[in-house]
């Protein structure tokens, strides 16, 4: 069955730049879209075909797709960005939806 | 105002079933997909399927294919996730989602807060 890859967790320190990766071979094909999850909270869109940011998302927030990885970029990290992160896109064909494993952002 | 509101927690026994709820406002039911998606205690989140209320056209991952059933009611603008026969393992929060763009594989701009259903002996 078909996979998105991202790397379990990733740290880094206040108004630094974090990059989430999120590996799939249909991605080219596909579109992804990223979410935040924050503990005991429902996940909440930043980021929908593959650059585009939701309204009331900060401007920090971005997303980029080269091949067969997409990313999402925070700017100037802050401590409320600590969070799981998931990308989300579907297989080749668009026949069912896949997520990534998720990202832990640590902001030390 | 878009809301998902689905139903409240579970605790079951294996073997027994059960069908968990999500009831949608704010909007047009039977024009957006409805994607239920699976997190277990402290993993990531699994998508399960989806249904289209106006048709109840739905759709599986190949990891649920047969294990749950999704249904709806439009006349009440109400989905549905049901089990015939649950296990342990079956213990996790369970989100309804609202597939934005008129899409089954589209993005979820709206999702409920999750019901946690908890099986044990």
């Amino acid at each position: 069955s078909y996979e998105l890859t991202q790397p379990p967790s990733v740290s880094v320190s206040p108004g630094q730049t974090a990059r989430i990766t999120c590996s799939g071979d249909a991605l080219p094909k596909q579109y992804a879209y990223w979410y935040q999850q924050k503990p005991g909270q429902a996940p909440v869109l930043v980021i929908y075909k593959d650059s585009e940011r939701p309204s009331g998302i900060p401007e920090r927030f971005s997303g980029s797709s080269s091949g067969t990885t997409v990313t999402l970029t925070i700017s100037g990290v802050q401590a409320e960005d600590e969070a799981d992160y998931y990308c989300q896109s579907a297989d080749s064909s668009g026949s069912y939806v896949v997520f990534g494993g998720g990202t832990k952002l640590t902001v030390l | 105002e878009v809301q998902l509101v689905q139903s409240g927690a579970e605790v079951k026994k294996p073997g027994e079933s059960l069908k968990i709820s999500c009831k949608g406002s704010g909007y047009s039911f039977t024009s957006y997909w409805i994607g239920w998606v699976r997190q277990m205690p402290g993993k990531g989140l699994e998508w399960m399927g989806i249904i289209y209320p106006g048709d109840s056209d739905t759709r599986y991952s190949p990891s649920f294919q047969g294990q749950v059933t999704i249904s709806a009611d439009k006349s009440i603008s109400t989905a549905y996730l049901q089990w015939s026969s649950l296990k342990a393992s079956d213990t996790a929060m369970y989100y309804c989602a609202r597939s934005a763009a008129g899409t089954s594989r589209g993005y979820y701009d709206y999702w409920g807060q999750g019901t946690l259903v908890t099986v044990s002996s």
